[in-house]
C-alpha cells in the first residue's frame, strides 16, 4: 500500500492528451513539492517533473505537472508510442521523515 | 558526465547480510545527499533511506520497513555511499538503486543502473 495513490493504469491513442493523478496528504504533497518519474522497462527512473511543474532540461514540453492541495497531476499531450512506460509520483513526507512514491501508473499507447 | 555505479548485489540467505556500494563521479559527491531506493520485480519504487552531507552532519533517515536492519554510510574520500543490510528477509528481494537529487538551481536528479539483491528462504 503506497502512501501516494495513483491509478494502476491509463491509456490513450497517439496524439491524445492523458492525465495521471497522484493523491497524497497534508504531510507530503500538501506541504512539499511533487515530482514525477518515467520508467521504461529494465531502466532506472528518469525525472520528468520536479517542484510540481518544472521540467528538467531535455524533457519535452508535452509533459506538464500541476498541484492542487494534497494532489498532483501529470499531463502528457500529443501522446506518442514512446511514452508507453510506468509513471511514478514522489514527494517528501514530513510525518514519515522520508521520501514516498506512488504505486505507479502503467501507460499504454493504443 | 554524472555516473552512479552500484555493486555488491547477489544471492543471500534469509537472516544474512550484504553490503552494497555506490561509486559516484561527475558531481560534487561530498556536498550531496545520497539515497537508496528499491524495486521488487514487477512492483513500484520504495524509498529505503538517505544520508546527508557532512555539512548536514551526515544525518540519516530510513523507511520503517528497514529501520534497525539497514545502515547507510558514506566515504567522501572515495566518493562512495554504502548500504549495509542485516537480518535480510525474503521481502527485501529487489533491485536496489542509489540516487541523488537536489531541485535547486540548477536542479539535478541522477540514478544508478541498480543492483539485484535476492534473499532466499
Amino acid at each position: 500500500q503506497s502512501v501516494l495513490t495513483q491509478p494502476p493504469s491509463a491509456s490513450g491513442t497517439p496524439g491524445q492528451r492523458v492525465t495521471i493523478s497522484c493523491s497524497g496528504s497534508s504531510s507530503n504533497i500538501g506541504s512539499n513539492t511533487g515530482n514525477w518519474y518515467q520508467q521504461l522497462p529494465g531502466t532506472a527512473p528518469k525525472l520528468l517533473i520536479y517542484s510540481n511543474n518544472q521540467r528538467p532540461s531535455g524533457v519535452p514540453d508535452r509533459f506538464s505537472g500541476s498541484k492542487s492541495g494534497t494532489s498532483a497531476s501529470l499531463a502528457i499531450s500529443g501522446l506518442q508510442s514512446e511514452d508507453e512506460a510506468d509513471y511514478y509520483c514522489a514527494a517528501w513526507d514530513d510525518s514519515l521523515n522520508g521520501r514516498v512514491f506512488g504505486g505507479g501508473t502503467k501507460l499504454t499507447v493504443l | 558526465e554524472v555516473q552512479l555505479v552500484e555493486s555488491g548485489g547477489g544471492l543471500v540467505q534469509s537472516g544474512g547480510s550484504l553490503k552494497l556500494s555506490c561509486a559516484a563521479s561527475g558531481f560534487i559527491f561530498s556536498g550531496s545527499a545520497m539515497h537508496w531506493v528499491r524495486q521488487a520485480s514487477g512492483k513500484g519504487l520504495e524509498w529505503v533511506g538517505r544520508i546527508r552531507s557532512k555539512t548536514n552532519s551526515y544525518a540519516t533517515a530510513y523507511a520503517a520497513s528497514v529501520k534497525g536492519r539497514f545502515t547507510i554510510s558514506r566515504d567522501d574520500s572515495k566518493n562512495t555511499a554504502y548500504l549495509q543490510m542485516n537480518s535480510l528477509k525474503t521481502e527485501d528481494t529487489a533491485v536496489y538503486y542509489c540516487a541523488t537529487y537536489d531541485y535547486g538551481d540548477p536542479p539535478f536528479d541522477y540514478w544508478g543502473q541498480g543492483t539485484l539483491v535476492t534473499v532466499s528462504s
